[in-house]
């Protein structure tokens, strides 16, 4: 069936370094991308999103890349801080026409080593 | 503003017990949302509520969960009897509504079930 999933479990990296969170998903009709940041006892928390229509969108220290071709969602963290780490989750919206779902794929836990 | 409240925060049941969450939306928001998130999971949506309609409730294993949204404003969940695979965190959401009101969820804290 249609999924969106992660490539990896768990990612540690040096405090200060760049991070890459990658995302497969497999529903080429999804219109929208989101990721969220889920800290240990909170509800998930909007990073950022993108459209189907885009192929890159910037935030404060996080860009989002979006590659259509082989259905690749990533999310980069600049100067990964201590705060930074949590579990990621990218999910897909599609339209239904009458209403719009959210489908979360599985988590990647992002470690930051001081 | 204040954001999504849920009560309790940690549940502890034994199987074939009965057990509800409460849920209160940011003020203002129609749609109001039931995930349940299993350890090391994305959430799944259970059920979606738009005022006091449902609008999908595809996902909830209706034999044994239910859920209302009476007054369009709080809601509750229930699970009876609980199995052991229903341990698992369930989160509400809401947002302002709309057809694209999936594009700006808020989250709750959620409720840790255990089921023993």
């Amino acid at each position: 069936g249609e999924s969106v999933g992660l490539h990896l479990p768990t990612l540690s990296v040096q405090e200060g370094d760049n991070s890459i969170i990658n995302c497969a998903y497999s529903n080429s009709a999804s219109d929208y991308f989101i990721w969220y940041k889920q800290e240990s006892g909170k509800g998930p928390q909007f990073i950022i999103d993108i459209r189907s229509n885009m192929d890159k969108r910037q935030g404060q220290r996080v860009t989002v890349l979006l590659n259509k071709t082989v259905k690749h969602l990533s999310l980069q963290i600049a100067a990964t801080q201590p705060g930074d780490s949590a579990v990621y989750f990218c999910a897909e919206i599609r339209d239904t026409g009458a209403n719009s779902k959210l489908t979360f794929g599985k988590g990647i836990t992002l470690s930051v080593r001081p | 503003e204040a954001g999504v409240a849920q009560s309790p925060r940690y549940k502890i049941i034994e199987k074939r017990q009965s057990v509800a969450f409460w849920c209160n939306p940011i003020s203002g928001h129609a749609t109001l949302y039931w995930y349940q998130q299993i350890l090391g999971q994305g959430p799944k949506l259970l059920i979606q509520f738009q005022n006091n309609g449902v609008v999908d409730d595809s996902q909830l294993p209706k034999d044994r969960f239910s859920a209302e949204r009476l007054k369009g404003v709080d809601s509750t969940l229930k699970i009876q009897p609980a199995k052991l695979e229903d341990s698992a965190v369930y989160l509400c959401a809401s947002s302002l509504g709309g057809r694209l009101s999936s594009y700006e969820q808020y989250f709750g804290p959620g409720t840790r079930l255990t089921v023993t």
